[in-house]
């Protein structure tokens, strides 16, 4: 079975500022993605960026930039220029594509609760 | 347009009282999903419908926890004789597809706390 560990409990950074938080996982498949959700208080996922496995090119969106190292399996999440809107808990989480298992179930790792200074 | 709705928002019961649970998903979606999140930790998988296929029950933690779609419409999570360690916050998703391409969009959960 897949695990997703995240090692930083909590977070905190400067607004303006860079921050990164961690992710790694385990398992024995080739083909899978990965995912950033972020939750605010207001308890509803939103999904921030995704990585296919296959794509070498670590993926952006905007501000928010993953470093996606395979081999290491790690997934970090790196955020620029930090907003006050940016402070909520943030879930990395694995998607199997293996076409004879549970290939859409998400599983999760507990999260880093990230805290945005003025 | 409209998003995945739950309801109830918040749901306080008694041990051993049971409890039902709505999903609404975004109209279309094929695909529903439903997660729990216990206090400071991940969500964890329940159960997945897709269209008229039988559901994945497998993260269904107990006999005590059901769940029902009727179509691709809205889904019933029950659960009976509710125990002080089934409170959560319940999450459902919904998804065009099952096909990892497609996203899952989230609801704002149900917290359940049983007393």
């Amino acid at each position: 079975a897949q695990t997703v560990t995240q090692s930083q409990p909590e977070m905190s950074v400067q607004e303006a500022e860079t921050v990164t938080l961690s992710c790694t996982y385990d398992t024995s498949e080739s083909d899978y993605y990965l995912f950033w959700y972020k939750q605010p208080p207001s308890r509803q996922m939103i999904l921030v960026i995704r990585q296919e496995a296959y794509k070498q090119q670590n993926a952006t969106e905007n501000r928010f930039s993953v470093n996606f190292q395979k081999a290491a399996k790690s997934f970090s999440l790196k955020i620029s220029d930090s907003q006050l809107g940016d402070a909520a808990m943030y879930f990395c989480a694995y998607r199997s594509l293996n076409s004879g298992g549970s290939n859409y179930k998400l599983t999760f790792g507990k999260g880093t609760l990230l805290t945005v200074n003025p | 347009g409209a998003g995945v709705s739950q309801s109830p928002s918040n749901k306080v019961t008694e041990k051993g009282k049971d409890v039902e649970l709505r999903c609404d998903p975004i109209s279309g979606h094929t695909a529903l999903y439903w997660y729990r999140q216990r206090l400071g930790q991940g969500l964890e998988f329940l159960i997945y419908f897709q269209g008229n296929s039988a559901p994945d029950k497998s993260g269904l933690p107990s006999d005590r926890f059901s769940a029902e779609r009727t179509g691709e419409s809205v889904s019933t999570l029950t659960i009976q004789r509710t125990q002080q360690e089934d409170s959560a916050v319940y999450l459902c998703a919904s998804s065009l597809s099952q096909l990892a391409g497609y996203e899952q969009y989230f609801g704002p959960g149900t917290r359940l706390t049983v007393t």
